[in-house]
């Protein structure tokens, strides 16, 4: 079975740091690659997502992230974050042919300080 | 084009009865996904329709159990409820074109279950 890691569960930083946030996953076959993102009292978003071709995806709000196939690696990447930024953010795995399943991570809380 | 919706927002019950939720997709949408969110196990897969069948099933007992309708919405149950089950339960859906292999899930805003 398939499983994700996200190696950051929280992470403080300032206005206009650079942001990256780590995900590995483990499985052996062709994947679908997703972030999400949940603000304070929201439902879950869609950030960014991996089917195939550039493996490197750019979403919503500045983010980006890159898939290295030989590390199993999805990691999100902002340049530089805002305060409104503030969330968790969760990195999600779906097998290709297996329905829509996603296997999620724990989770990374973003708090960032003005 | 709303959203997911699930009702009831809130729900509070106690050990030992029995709930229902329900979840309505975004209008075209054939998959409909259901996930348990708990601080502890974070988001967990329950299973997902299609069709009015389902076709993927997580880990869970079988106490909770969903279906489907003709109409794609969707309703999930769990029975004898135990105090372990208080989460936030979400409902995604998916378009799941034919051959497109491309699904994304959209994501309702979830019905936060308490037992007393």
């Amino acid at each position: 079975a398939q499983s994700v890691s996200q190696h950051n569960h929280h992470v403080i930083l300032s206005e206009a740091a650079s942001l990256e946030l780590g995900c590995n996953y483990s499985y052996g076959g062709t994947v679908n690659l997703f972030w999400y993102v949940q603000y304070p009292g929201q439902h879950l978003q869609l950030l960014l997502k991996y089917f195939s071709g550039d493996p490197l995806v750019k979403g919503i709000k500045g983010f980006e992230a890159e898939f290295i196939k030989s590390k199993f690696s999805f990691n999100l990447r902002k340049p530089s974050v805002q305060w409104s930024d503030t969330a968790e953010y969760f990195c999600a795995v779906k097998v290709t042919g297996g329905g829509n399943k996603l296997t999620f991570g724990t989770g990374t809380q973003l708090k960032v300080e003005l | 084009k709303a959203g997911v919706t699930q009702t009831p927002r809130y729900l509070i019950k106690t050990r030992g009865q029995q709930v229902t939720l329900s979840c309505s997709p975004i209008s075209g949408h054939r998959s409909v996904s259901w996930y348990q969110q708990t601080p502890g196990q974070g988001l967990q897969f329950l299973f997902e329709y299609f069709s009015e069948t389902q076709r993927n099933k997580g880990n869970f007992p079988g106490r909770f159990s969903g279906r489907q309708f003709s109409n794609s919405r969707s309703e999930m149950n769990v029975s004898t409820l135990e105090l372990g089950d208080s989460a936030l339960y979400l409902c995604a859906s998916s378009l799941d074109k034919a051959g497109s292999g491309k699904n994304i899930q959209y994501f309702g805003a979830g019905t936060r279950l308490s037992v007393l």
